[in-house]
């Protein structure tokens, strides 16, 4: 199985900062890593797939970029509504498998 | 408006089974791959598994082959997930979710079903 860290676990941030968050994986795989946004008692909301494609409707301050074993997830410009854990999957190799989360508060 | 809508959890007792269902509309169902994914109370994201748009081909995550079973329903638009055996760390919210076009990424979920697993 293709195992995912993420870093920080964890961030203080405030609101107009620039955030990113890195996603490594334990082996190289295609460009099937994917970007979600969860909230307390919500269910995940894709940000970003194919490491750099933007889901429809999601602001262009975020952004996914990498490619091999390491990603990452930049805010451009952090809003009050992107306080937040964030999760990287992988979507190439069975079974797929998301990182541990990076909390932003 | 693509809505996606799990029902059938609750508490079991451990060795017990449940189905999971998840009745979508708002887009062509068949059109779709579709997961389940859960996640434990305060806990991160695991997937569980996926299925192919016919229900002729699905997947698992290693630990639950041979305990969840994964089935669709096109005519009457619903994903199932059918749990036996089941175990204290099955508790989790469960989600079914749909496929961005076989990426492998998931557009829309549902809001979760709550399952529970104690004596």
């Amino acid at each position: 199985d293709i195992r995912m860290t993420q870093s920080p676990s964890s961030l203080s941030a405030s609101v107009g900062d620039r955030v990113t968050i890195t996603c490594r994986a334990s082996q190289t795989f295609g460009n099937f890593l994917n970007w979600y946004q969860q909230k307390p008692g919500n269910a995940p909301n894709l940000l970003v797939y194919a490491a750099s494609t933007l889901q429809s409707g999601v602001p262009s301050r975020f952004s996914g970029s990498g490619s091999g074993t390491n990603f990452t997830l930049t805010i451009s410009c952090l809003q009050p509504e992107d306080f937040a854990t964030y999760y990287c999957q992988q979507s190439s190799n069975i079974p797929f498998t998301f990182g541990p989360g990076t909390k932003i508060d | 408006e693509v809505q996606l809508v799990e029902s059938g959890g609750g508490l079991v007792q451990p060795g017990g089974s449940l189905r999971l269902s998840c009745a979508a509309s708002g887009f062509n169902f068949s059109d779709y791959w579709m997961h389940w994914v859960r996640q434990p109370p305060g806990k991160g994201l695991m997937w569980v598994s996926r299925i192919d748009v016919n229900g002729t081909s699905s997947v698992y995550a290693d630990s639950l082959k041979g305990r969840f079973a994964i089935s669709r329903d096109n005519t009457n638009n619903t994903l199932y997930l059918q749990m036996s055996n089941l175990r204290a760390d099955d508790t989790a919210v469960y989600y079914c979710a749909r496929d961005v076009r076989e990426v492998g990424a998931t557009d829309y979920w549902g809001q979760g079903t709550v399952v529970t697993v104690s004596s």
